[in-house]
């Protein structure tokens, strides 16, 4: 079966450093996706991986490993507005995306 | 950017209606639309899968009958949950593909909470 890992939830201090992985096993690849969502509302896109390599977007940072079947996203400078769910998403050999469970990233002050 | 809006944001109903929930393309012509369901603290459960002009496909599990799904222009998307009874609440997100965008773009709508009574 296919299927999307990532932790539950994270804690981290504002102003600090975080890294939230996620590792995957699907049928084919065709890319990799970083959601934030905040509670009651819907995603938002915060970064696509399809090569190995870092892609970096101001605070936010995605790695991909694909032989590995590994992505992490790291996020800087933590901001109180950066607790959310964080959702890892993998594009199948058909093009479907197949979610994670998401991890709920709390800040503290 | 490219809008997706939905309508309504939030219903409420009683256990037997049916409710009709809208997905638009505010600034962009969809080929695809996507209709997903989110439970408490769990991820995003995709539905089924519409194109304008055809039939929607739905996923393993998903009761057709049940969640009626049109998708009669480039722009517009509408999921009718019939004959809804409580454990149909949800969180219900739709999203969609642009027509000149490449196959990686997807973009949300904020979301329809369902609590059927």
């Amino acid at each position: 079966g296919q299927n999307i890992d990532q932790p539950t939830e994270m804690t981290a201090t504002e102003g600090a450093i975080v890294q939230i992985n996620c590792t995957y096993q699907t049928s084919g690849f065709n890319g990799l996706f970083w959601y934030q969502q905040h509670a009651g509302e819907a995603p938002t896109f915060l970064s696509y991986n399809v090569l190995d390599g870092l892609e970096e977007k101001g605070r936010f940072s995605s790695f991909l490993s694909r032989s590995k079947g590994y992505s992490y996203l790291l996020l800087k400078e933590l901001q109180m507005k950066d607790s959310a769910s964080y959702l890892c998403a993998v594009k199948d050999s058909n093009y479907q995306l197949i979610w994670g469970a998401g991890t709920k990233l709390i800040i503290k002050p | 950017g490219a809008v997706v809006s939905q309508h309504p944001s939030r219903v409420i109903c009683k256990s037997g209606t049916s409710v009709k929930i809208e997905c638009r393309s505010l600034d962009f012509q969809a080929t695809t639309m996507f209709w997903y369901r989110q439970f408490p603290k769990q991820s995003l459960m995709l539905m089924a899968t519409s194109n304008e002009g055809s039939k929607a496909t739905y996923e393993q599990g998903v009761e057709k009958d049940k969640f009626l799904i049109n998708h009669a222009s480039l722009t517009l998307s509408t999921l009718t949950v019939t004959s809804a009874h409580p454990e149909d609440s949800s969180f219900y997100i739709c999203s969609a593909t642009p027509l000149a965008g490449g196959p990686n773009e997807q973009f949300f709508g904020p979301g329809t909470r369902l609590t059927v009574l």
